[in-house]
C-alpha cells in the first residue's frame, strides 16, 4: 500500500523567508507525484507535478519541487514566500497502474507580513 | 468553462436519512474520485472510478456507495449517514492517460450529520 508523510504540519514564516516542505512517500512501483495548494475556503489547485524526466520541477507562483528517488522524497520549495502564500499544502502520490491516489495530511503555512 | 460541480455545497441532516451528493464534470474525463477532508487527516480517498461502470474502493469506503452510469456524473451515496461521516467532501476528475494527470477538484460539500 502506498503512503505519504508530510513532516511539517504547521509552519509559520515571515515574508521573504525561504520555504521547504517535506514529503516522503512509500510505494514500490511507478509513481506520479503532485503538490496541491488549498487557499482558505477554496478547493485544491495543482501547484506542480512530477512523472518523469528532470527531477527538478517548476510550478506556478515560483514554487518548485525536487524528486529524489533514492530518498523517496518530493520536497516543495520557494525561495521567498509572500503573505498570499498562506494556505494548506498537500503532497499526493498517484500510482501508475491502479490510479489510486494518496494524499499527505497537509501542511498549514502561515506567512506573517 | 472546465469545471467539476458538486451539489449541495452545504447540508445538515440527521442520522439514518439517506442522502446523495452529486458530482458532474464537463471535461469528458474518464477518471473521477471522491475524497473526504478531516482536520489532521488530510484528504482520504473514498471511491474512484476509471470509467463508466468501473468503480473501486479507496482508503475509506465504509458507509458510502457510488455509481458511474454516465461519464460525466459520479454521485456519492450515504445510505444511512452517521455522525462520523460529518466532513468536507471533494469530488475530482482527471483524464485517464496513465497516472500523470492532475485532478480537477470541485468546490466541496460540507456535510453535517446530527
Amino acid at each position: 500500500a502506498q503512503s505519504v508523510s508530510q513532516h511539517n504540519h504547521h509552519v509559520i514564516l515571515s515574508e521573504a523567508a525561504s520555504l521547504e516542505l517535506g514529503c516522503n512517500y512509500s510505494y514500490g512501483g511507478t509513481v506520479n507525484l503532485f503538490w496541491y495548494v488549498q487557499y482558505p475556503g477554496q478547493h485544491l489547485q495543482l501547484l506542480l507535478k512530477y512523472f518523469s524526466g528532470d527531477p527538478l520541477v517548476k510550478g506556478i507562483k515560483g514554487f518548485e519541487a525536487e524528486f529524489i528517488k533514492s530518498k523517496f522524497s518530493f520536497n516543495l520549495r520557494k525561495p521567498s514566500v509572500q503573505w498570499s502564500d498562506t494556505a494548506e499544502y498537500f503532497c499526493a502520490v498517484r500510482d501508475g497502474g491502479y490510479q489510486k491516489v494518496t494524499f499527505g495530511i497537509g501542511t498549514k503555512l502561515q506567512v506573517i507580513p | 468553462e472546465a469545471q467539476v460541480t458538486q451539489n449541495p455545497r452545504y447540508l445538515i441532516t440527521v442520522t439514518g436519512k439517506k442522502l446523495t451528493v452529486t458530482c458532474s464534470q464537463n471535461m469528458n474525463h474518464e477518471y473521477m474520485s471522491w475524497y473526504r477532508q478531516d482536520p489532521g487527516l488530510g484528504l482520504r480517498q473514498i471511491y474512484y472510478s476509471m470509467n463508466v461502470e468501473v468503480t473501486d474502493k479507496g482508503d475509506v469506503p465504509e458507509g458510502y456507495k457510488v455509481s458511474r452510469k454516465e461519464k460525466r456524473n459520479f454521485p456519492l451515496i450515504l445510505e444511512s449517514p452517521s455522525p462520523n461521516q460529518t466532513s468536507l467532501y471533494f469530488c475530482a476528475s482527471s483524464p485517464k492517460q496513465g497516472g500523470n494527470q492532475p485532478q480537477h477538484f470541485g468546490d466541496g460539500t460540507r456535510l453535517s450529520i446530527l
